[in-house]
């Protein structure tokens, strides 16, 4: 089973400012790899899918970069609604696995 | 409008069985890989089980393997989670998702709860 590891757990930052999630895989996973944003009470939404492009409606301030093991989701510049628990995926290899989270809270 | 919308949850005893229901609408049911991931109070996102669009592959988290049972019914654009001899630790909200690409999952119902207690 890949484990794929998010860091932080949580991040602090100010509307705004820019925001790096990170996530690793413990093996590589290609560019097989989805950002999720999820708000408290209501279903994930795919932000990022094959690492770096966006999914349908999200915008350009949110990016997604890496391949292999290592990857980043970077939003630009922080809005009120960005602020919820940003999970990574990846679909490389069964069992798909997801990261543990960082959650984004207001500074 | 593209929606998926779960029922069949609820409260069972340990042991017990349940099967969860998903009516898709405002897509193309049978070209999506569909899944259920399920998400335990205060807990991450798991991956709990897929199925191929045209039902003929499944696959599973090694936890529910023998035990859950994923279908679907294209002509009635609808999915299905057989659940048996459930457990404490299968409480969970459980949301029907669905991958039009490959296995990144585009579409989300908003879930529906199960929990497994005496």
């Amino acid at each position: 089973e890949i484990v794929m590891t998010q860091s932080p757990a949580t991040l602090s930052v100010s509307p705004g400012e820019r925001a790096t999630l990170s996530c690793r895989a413990s093996q590589s996973v290609s560019s097989n790899l989805a950002w999720y944003q999820q708000k408290p009470g209501q279903a994930p939404r795919l932000l990022i899918y094959d690492a770096s492009t966006r999914a349908t409606g999200i915008p350009v301030s949110f990016s997604g970069s890496g391949s292999g093991t290592e990857f980043t989701l970077t939003i630009s510049s922080l809005q009120s609604e960005d602020f919820a628990v940003y999970y990574c995926q990846q679909y490389n290899n069964w069992p798909l696995t997801f990261g543990g989270g960082t959650k984004v809270e207001i500074k | 409008e593209v929606q998926l919308g779960e029922s069949g949850g609820g409260l069972v005893q340990p042991g017990g069985s349940l099967r969860l229901s998903c009516a898709a609408s405002g897509f193309i049911f049978s070209s999506y890989w569909m899944s259920w991931v399920r998400q335990a109070p205060g807990k991450g996102l798991e991956w709990v089980a897929n199925i191929q669009r045209d039902g003929s592959e499944e696959y599973y988290v090694d936890s529910v393997k023998g035990r859950f049972t994923i279908s679907r019914d294209n002509a009635k654009k609808s999915l299905y989670l057989q659940m048996n001899d459930l457990r404490a630790e299968d409480t969970a909200v459980y949301y029907c998702a669905g991958a039009g690409g490959w296995l990144r999952f585009d579409l989300w119902g908003r879930g529906t709860l199960v929990t497994v207690s005496s």
